[in-house]
């Protein structure tokens, strides 16, 4: 079976660019997570969703980002306008189970990069 | 805000050794769960620890919950350098805001 599946893997664009993320769930997992990481912070949840719907976007840092989750097999991130402090990486997740906490499954991650 | 600590940050060892990784907190966790992320890759889930006390094995990996759920340890028999990667504790909080958080985690080098 596929996993989750993330697109691009690695993404270098210029401060100021809009950059969209995107992801594919593994069918029939109802909850869906974006996550970023960094070495100074570690992995922060941005975004939950549960059967396509937003249930908690606290984590999303500004209203330069923002998610969407029009089906259950595909999610996008986007930044707009990207800044270099939001290079990291980026990673979807999603779980079988309707909660925060179950198993997660990760995607291999979106590296971005803004100079 | 809850934290999750986990310690060593970093550690180096030859093929051979045993090792014990901690992931501490103040707070109780409903249950604790352990990943391993390998460069470039998500991490992947290891195992989930839900009763105080608890302790299972994977292979060579040991994993153990405290008496009070508010902290873990993994211990690694043996190591391979199979067994290279950044190990993440992620405690599920037992209040109502029922989240996972994370550790930084603990870089692992098992060298040959």
């Amino acid at each position: 079976d596929a996993g989750v599946i993330q697109s691009p893997r690695h993404e270098v664009t210029e401060m100021g660019q809009e950059v969209t993320l995107r992801c594919k769930p593994i069918s029939g997992h109802n909850s869906l997570f974006w996550y970023r990481q960094t070495m100074m912070r570690g992995l922060e949840l941005l975004i939950y969703f549960n059967n396509n719907v937003p249930i908690d976007d606290s984590g999303m840092p500004e209203d330069r980002f923002s998610a969407k989750m029009p089906n259950a097999s595909f999610s996008t991130l986007k930044i707009q306008p990207s800044e270099p402090r939001d290079s990291a990486v980026y990673f979807c997740a999603s779980s079988p189970g309707g909660t925060y906490t179950g198993e997660l499954f990760f995607g291999e991650g979106s590296r971005l990069t803004v100079l | 805000t809850q934290l999750l600590e986990q310690s060593p940050q970093f550690l180096s060892i030859q093929e051979g050794e045993n090792l014990t990784v901690y992931c501490n907190s103040s707070s109780v966790f409903s249950s604790l769960q352990w990943y391993r992320q390998e460069p470039g890759e998500g991490p992947v889930l290891l195992v989930t620890v839900v009763t105080g006390g608890e302790v299972k094995k994977l292979k060579r990996l040991t994993f153990q919950f405290g008496d009070a759920r508010k902290d873990s340890s993994l211990h690694i028999t043996a190591a391979q350098p199979g067994d290279t990667g950044l190990y993440l504790c992620a405690g599920a909080s037992a209040g109502n805001n029922r989240k996972l958080i994370w550790g930084l985690g603990t870089s692992l080098a098992v060298n040959p």
